[in-house]
């Protein structure tokens, strides 16, 4: 069955660095989504990459979808110590499946 | 707003109790599931719902049932409680729309068994 899977698993930056995070499936996915949770939340919607090479902004995190819709890549510039917390991606083939999650600390 | 609400954010049960989670959404979606989050596996499936009085499995059904008798509420049962269900676990609706799969998200439950 699909599996999604996601790297790094944890993710420690200096604050105002950049940073990646990837997500990887092993089936061909109709559409990915993307999930902050902050520390002692819950997961909450950030996006949807619906799009062959789709690539989206939102301020400072850059999310893109693979041309082969089997990837896709988050990507935050400057960070700050808001960005803390665990970040999931969501691969729907015809059904959604969620990596582990990149867990991100910021060093002040 | 979308609103999920989770009955307990808290509980602690025996081994070999009957469990009951209750999970209620005032959006009137039509799907309804239930994850369990535990570190370094993100969310796993357990059952879903797309329709009052219908479930589906997900990932992990074994050890849990669900019911669904009103559109609003979807409910987990863990059957006989065992100490490896002990984990946080989260309800999430979403529209049955197609073209809209963005999931919202309850406040979860923390369960304890011991």
């Amino acid at each position: 069955g699909q599996q999604v899977m996601q790297i790094p698993q944890y993710q420690h930056v200096q604050e105002g660095e950049d940073f990646t995070t990837y997500c990887n499936s092993s089936t061909t996915l109709s559409n990915i989504q993307w999930y902050k949770q902050r520390p002692g939340g819950h997961p909450v919607f950030l996006i949807q990459l619906v799009k062959s090479g789709e690539v989206k902004k939102q301020k400072r995190l850059t999310f893109q979808f693979g041309e082969a819709k089997k990837n896709s890549s988050l990507h935050i510039t400057a960070t700050q110590t808001t960005d803390v917390g665990t970040y999931f991606c969501a691969g729907i083939d015809y059904k959604l499946s969620f990596g582990a999650g990149t867990t991100v600390t910021v060093r002040a | 707003d979308v609103k999920v609400t989770q009955s307990s954010r808290y509980l602690v049960k025996r081994t070999g109790e009957k469990v009951f989670l209750e999970c209620v959404q005032d959006m009137d979606h039509e799907n309804m599931f239930w994850y369990r989050q535990d570190p370094g596996l993100g969310l796993r499936l357990i059952y879903f719902s797309y329709d009052v009085k219908m479930k589906e499995k997900g990932d992990i059904p074994e050890g849990y049932s669900v019911s669904r008798e009103k559109k609003e509420r979807f409910s987990l049962i863990l059957e006989s409680a065992s100490t490896n269900q002990t984990s946080m676990y989260l309800c999430a609706s979403r529209t049955g729309t197609i073209s809209s799969y963005e999931q919202y998200f309850g406040p979860g439950t923390r369960l304890t068994v011991t």
